[in-house]
This record gives C-alpha cells, sequence and structure tokens, in this order.
C-alpha cells in the first residue's frame, strides 16, 4: 500500500538557517506530491505541489521541493528560517485517479531565535 | 468567497450524544472530504464524496455518517459520541478535473467527548 513517511516529528533550527523537512514516499507509478502547512490554531494550506514536469518546485514564502524519482523523495527546504515559519509540515502523495491524498505524520518545525 | 467553512469551531458532548459537524464550500467543488486530526497520527480519511448524492468511506468511518444533498453541504454526523472520538476535525473541498488538484481546508471543529 501507498505510504509516506516523513523524518522527525520536531525539527528545531535557528533563525536565518537552512530548512530541510524529509518526505519519502513509496509508490509504483508516478505520483502527484503536495506539501500543506498548517499554522497553529488553523486549517492545512497548500505550500507547493509537482505534477509533472520541472522537479524542483517553488512555493510560497520562498519554500521549495526537489522532487527525486530514483529516491523516492520530495523534500521541502528554505534557504533562511523566519520565525514566522514556525508551522507543522505535511507532505501527501496522490496516485492517478486516485483523488484521495495519503498523508505523512508531521513534522513541526521550531524556529530558535 | 468564502472557501471552505466549518461550524461549529469548538464543541464539548458527553459520551453517547450524537451531533452533526457543518461543512460548506462556496467554490463548486465537486470532491469534498473529512478528516480527523490526532496528534502523531497525520490525517486520517473519514469519508468523502466525488459528487453530490455520492459517498464513500475512508480509513476511519466507523460511528461517522455522512451525506451530500448538494455540491455545496457535506455534513459528518456522529451518531454516538465516544471519548475515542475526541479530535480535530478538518473538512475539505477540491475540484475533481484531475487528482492534482489541492485540496482546500476549513479551519477545523475541535471536538471533545467527556
Amino acid at each position: 500500500a501507498q505510504s509516506v513517511t516523513q523524518l522527525g516529528s520536531h525539527v528545531s533550527v535557528s533563525e536565518g538557517a537552512l530548512v530541510l523537512l524529509r518526505c519519502n514516499y513509496s509508490s509504483s507509478v508516478p505520483p502527484y506530491l503536495f506539501w500543506y502547512v498548517q499554522y497553529p490554531n488553523q486549517g492545512l494550506q497548500l505550500l507547493l505541489k509537482y505534477t509533472t514536469g520541472a522537479t524542483l518546485v517553488k512555493g510560497i514564502n520562498g519554500f521549495e521541493a526537489e522532487f527525486k524519482k530514483s529516491e523516492t523523495s520530495f523534500h521541502l527546504t528554505k534557504p533562511s528560517a523566519h520565525m514566522s515559519d514556525a508551522a507543522e509540515y505535511f507532505c501527501a502523495v496522490s496516485e492517478g485517479s486516485n483523488y484521495q491524498l495519503i498523508w505523512g505524520a508531521g513534522t513541526k518545525l521550531i524556529i530558535k531565535p | 468567497n468564502a472557501g471552505v467553512t466549518q461550524t461549529p469551531k469548538f464543541q464539548v458532548l458527553k459520551t453517547g450524544q450524537s451531533m452533526t459537524l457543518q461543512c460548506a464550500q462556496d467554490m463548486n467543488h465537486e470532491y469534498m472530504s473529512w478528516y480527523r486530526q490526532d496528534p502523531g497520527m497525520g490525517l486520517r480519511l473519514i469519508h468523502y464524496s466525488v459528487g453530490a448524492g455520492i459517498t464513500d468511506q475512508g480509513e476511519v468511518p466507523n460511528g461517522y455518517n455522512v451525506s451530500r444533498s448538494t455540491t455545496e453541504d457535506f455534513p459528518l454526523r456522529l451518531l454516538s459520541a465516544a471519548p475515542s472520538q475526541t479530535s480535530v476535525y478538518f473538512c475539505a473541498s477540491s475540484k475533481r478535473t484531475d487528482s492534482n488538484q489541492p485540496q482546500h481546508f476549513g479551519d477545523g471543529t475541535r471536538l471533545s467527548i467527556l
């Protein structure tokens, strides 16, 4: 069965440091890949998505992610963390005509001043 | 354009009570779904609908019912509340044109069952 693994339930970085949130998936077919962000007491909002084409995808708030088929990964990065980036981040995958998303467990990003 | 609206935002119930969580979207989206979010478990799909009159079960459907009489509304009913149903519930919607369409989420309903 399809699964999504996010390494690290909590990731802590200093303000201004590189942010790297890891996501690996299992899929036998090329998937659609998504990153969502959830700020405290809010719903999830789309950060970026990969469907086809360029494997480096740029999203909102300076985030980007690279689809690496050989590694079945879709890691999220941001060159310089800001205090406002503190939130929980979810990786999700969908396949073909199935509209359902398979979700990772989430990674809470903590920004140290 | 309100997007996805969930009511209520907070609710406390006693074991055995029933209630309906409301979800409405104004984007004319065909696909709607209900998730529950529990710490360390991500989002788990309860029920979903690909259009008016069509619903199906997700990963954790037991104890919940849904109906979809209109494109806009997708209420979730708890039949007899149990403490295990204490959770944050999210409704989401998306266009049905392709599964690469992002889902739009409401702000959630925080439900406590005593």
